[in-house]
């Protein structure tokens, strides 16, 4: 089946920098999405991306659809405490009649103060 | 939170014993998926349905039973749960306006321990 590679596992970081992390695949997908989860707590949609190239924006957080179709990464600027969580990527395969989403297993964030 | 919810949030049970998960919603959203999320494993489809009555596996559906009868109930049942399901399930659900439109929100989790 697919499968998505998400790197790095874990990032510690100092409050005020920036934040970068991504998903790679051996496969194509239609749609990137990345969501937030909070401990104790469903994951929550932070950017969807729908078109190969696209570069969207939430705020702080700044995410890419790869051109090849095969990767995204997000980005996040200027972290402060609150943005502590684990990170996952999701992608929508192509072909047939497939809603079903393909999860990274998650990049754990924590800020330091 | 998109109007999901989960029932119950917490759960102890047996061995043997069977166990059933409902996820309701208030989205009216025609798409609704069980997961299961563990260590090491990240989210894992379970179970998911198209419409009411309309369901179909996932990558780890052994074990595992779905049923919706109405458009906001999908109900996991666990005929007869094992110690390897304990885990945490979360139910999403969706309603793309096209096949590229996906995006699936998530309910808070009901953590399952079975003993």
């Amino acid at each position: 089946g697919q499968q998505l590679n998400q790197s790095p596992q874990s990032m510690f970081i100092q409050e005020g920098e920036d934040v970068s992390m991504n998903c790679t695949s051996s496969s194509i997908f239609n749609t990137w999405l990345w969501y937030k989860q909070d401990p104790g707590e469903g994951p929550v949609l932070l950017i969807a991306l729908y078109k190969a190239g696209e570069l969207t924006s939430n705020g702080r957080l700044t995410a890419q659809f790869g051109i090849t179709r095969k990767d995204s990464f997000l980005n996040i600027s200027a972290s402060i405490p609150s943005d502590v969580g684990i990170y996952f990527c999701a992608g929508l395969g192509s072909g047939g009649s497939n809603y079903k989403l393909t999860f990274g297993k998650g990049t754990l964030l924590t800020v330091n103060p | 939170d998109a109007g999901i919810t989960q029932s119950p949030r917490h759960k102890v049970t047996e061995t043997g014993t069977p166990v059933t998960l409902r996820c309701h919603q208030t989205e009216n959203h025609r798409y609704m998926y069980w997961y299961r999320q563990d260590p090491g494993h990240g989210l894992r489809l379970i179970h998911y349905s198209y419409g009411v009555k309309d369901t179909d596996k996932g990558e780890v559906s052994d074990g595992y039973s779905v049923s919706r009868s109405k458009t906001e109930d999908f109900l996991l049942t666990l005929e007869s749960a094992t110690s390897s399901q304990t885990s945490v399930y979360f139910c999403a659900i969706s309603d793309p306006p096209g096949r590229e439109q996906e995006t699936q929100y998530f309910g808070p989790g009901t953590r399952l321990l079975v003993l």
